[in-house]
């Protein structure tokens, strides 16, 4: 199976700040990689697929880039409601993986 | 408006067989583009992709749970079925389908709201 790490594990930033999580693929896997974003309680949802499509109705302050094995995602200026757990998942392989996730935090 | 509604037992005790229903509206499981994908996620951690199933049939499973999975579809019902057998208290979890979107890198769009299901005698 493809192994997906995340860096960091958690984050600490405050409104405004720029924020970049990366995602690292232990092989290459083109630009099959998408991001997910994950409140408490909630069902996670999409905000770029295919390393850099910005999925519809998610803020333009949300990009993503990379090809191959390494990947980031890019929040320009926090917002109040980005505080949350972020996810990479390969879709290269039938066999999907997901990161272990990213705890983005309030400073 | 696509929709996905996760539907099964809240409890089931260790050994036994779980049975989770996705229902989906908005789209059919017969469009070539789409798909249909079971994740779990345990208590404060992270989401593991369990299995997805496609229009024309085609299954994958994870490889860890794949001699415990069954996935299938019945088109006319707009079901697909996940079934997991001999169940241990480490399978609680919240279960999510996902509908799968071919010609997005296969990405997961619409994700239904996610079934608790707690494993105890």
């Amino acid at each position: 199976d493809i192994q997906m790490t995340q860096s960091p594990s958690s984050l600490s930033a405050s409104v405004g700040d720029r924020v970049t999580i990366t995602c690292r693929a232990s092989q290459s896997i083109s630009s099959y990689l998408n991001w997910y974003q994950q409140k408490p309680g909630k069902a996670p949802k999409l905000l770029i697929y295919a390393a850099s499509s910005l999925q519809s109705g998610v803020p333009s302050r949300f990009s993503g880039s990379g090809s191959g094995t390494d990947f980031t995602l890019t929040i320009s200026s926090l917002q109040p409601e980005d505080f949350a757990t972020y996810y990479c998942q390969q879709s290269y392989s039938t066999l999907v993986t997901f990161g272990q996730g990213t705890k983005l935090e309030i400073k | 408006q696509v929709t996905l509604k996760e539907s099964g037992p809240v409890l089931v005790k260790p050994t036994e067989t779980l049975t989770l229903t996705c229902t989906v509206s908005g789209f059919s499981l017969s469009n070539a583009r789409m798909g249909v994908s079971w994740i779990r996620q345990p208590p404060g951690k992270a989401l593991e992709w369990l299995a997805h199933i496609f229009s024309n049939d085609e299954k994958s499973y994870s490889t860890s749970l794949k001699s415990r999975l069954t996935i299938s579809k019945d088109t006319s019902k707009s079901q697909v079925v996940l079934t997991m057998t001999n169940m241990d208290p480490v399978d609680t979890a919240t279960y999510y389908c996902a509908r799968i979107k071919v010609v997005a890198a296969f990405s997961m769009d619409v994700w239904g709201q996610g079934t608790t299901v707690t494993v105890s005698s």
